[in-house]
């Protein structure tokens, strides 16, 4: 079957660094996304990586590693408005995308 | 980014009513749409996915019956919770896609609050 994991919740301290990790396992791969999801709202899109290597945008940073399933989304400089929940999303060989459950992030001043 | 618009944002309506919700690319042309359903604390279920002008795959164990989806343009898709109960109450998220495998993804709807009561 497909799997997407990533931690339920964690919790970091305003101006910090904090690294949230996905692992994956899907029938192919046409992409890995991250979206970040305020509660009660929709997702919004961060980042994309279809390639192995670091994309960095800003703040916000994701890696990916194909060979091993796995990626990370880094946030760097966090701030109060950064809490939120983080969804992995992985693109099948059907082009559909696989979503995890998604890591509650909490920011503490 | 592309903007989907998606309305009502929230709903009220009672048991046994219908309620319809509509999902709108504003700037391009969408020729997948996905709708989702999320519960509290849970990530987004996949309901259906409609290309236009032809009818809805839906994933499994979704009543097609119960969640009409019917995409009759190329900027418009829309879902229709018929005989709402209130175990129905969830947050219905659409999403629009402008090519088939695009390495975009695809956009998001604000989102819709339905609450059944």
């Amino acid at each position: 079957g497909q799997n997407i994991d990533q931690p339920t919740e964690m919790t970091a301290t305003e101006g910090a660094i904090v690294q949230i990790n996905c692992t994956y396992q899907t029938s192919g791969f046409n992409g890995l996304f991250w979206y970040q999801q305020h509660a009660g709202e929709a997702p919004t899109f961060l980042s994309y990586n279809v390639l192995d290597g670091l994309e960095e945008k800003g703040r916000f940073s994701s890696f990916l590693s194909r060979s091993k399933g796995y990626s990370y989304l880094l946030l760097k400089e966090l701030q109060m408005k950064d809490s939120a929940s983080y969804l992995c999303a992985v693109k099948d060989s059907n082009y559909q995308l696989i979503w995890g459950a998604g890591t509650k992030l909490i920011i503490k001043p | 980014g592309a903007v989907v618009s998606q309305h009502p944002s929230w709903v009220i309506c009672k048991s046994g009513t219908s309620v319809k919700i509509e999902c709108r690319s504003l700037d391009f042309q969408a020729t997948t749409m996905f709708w989702y359903r999320q519960f509290p604390k849970q990530s987004l279920m996949l309901m259906a996915t409609s290309n236009e002008g032809s009818k809805a795959t839906y994933e499994q164990g979704v009543e097609k019956d119960k969640f009409l989806i019917n995409h009759a343009s190329l900027t418009l898709s829309t879902l229709t919770v018929t005989s709402a109960h209130p175990e129905d109450s969830s947050f219905y998220i659409c999403s629009a896609r402008g090519g088939e495998g695009d390495s975009t993804e695809a956009f998001f709807g604000q989102g819709t609050r339905l609450t059944v009561v």
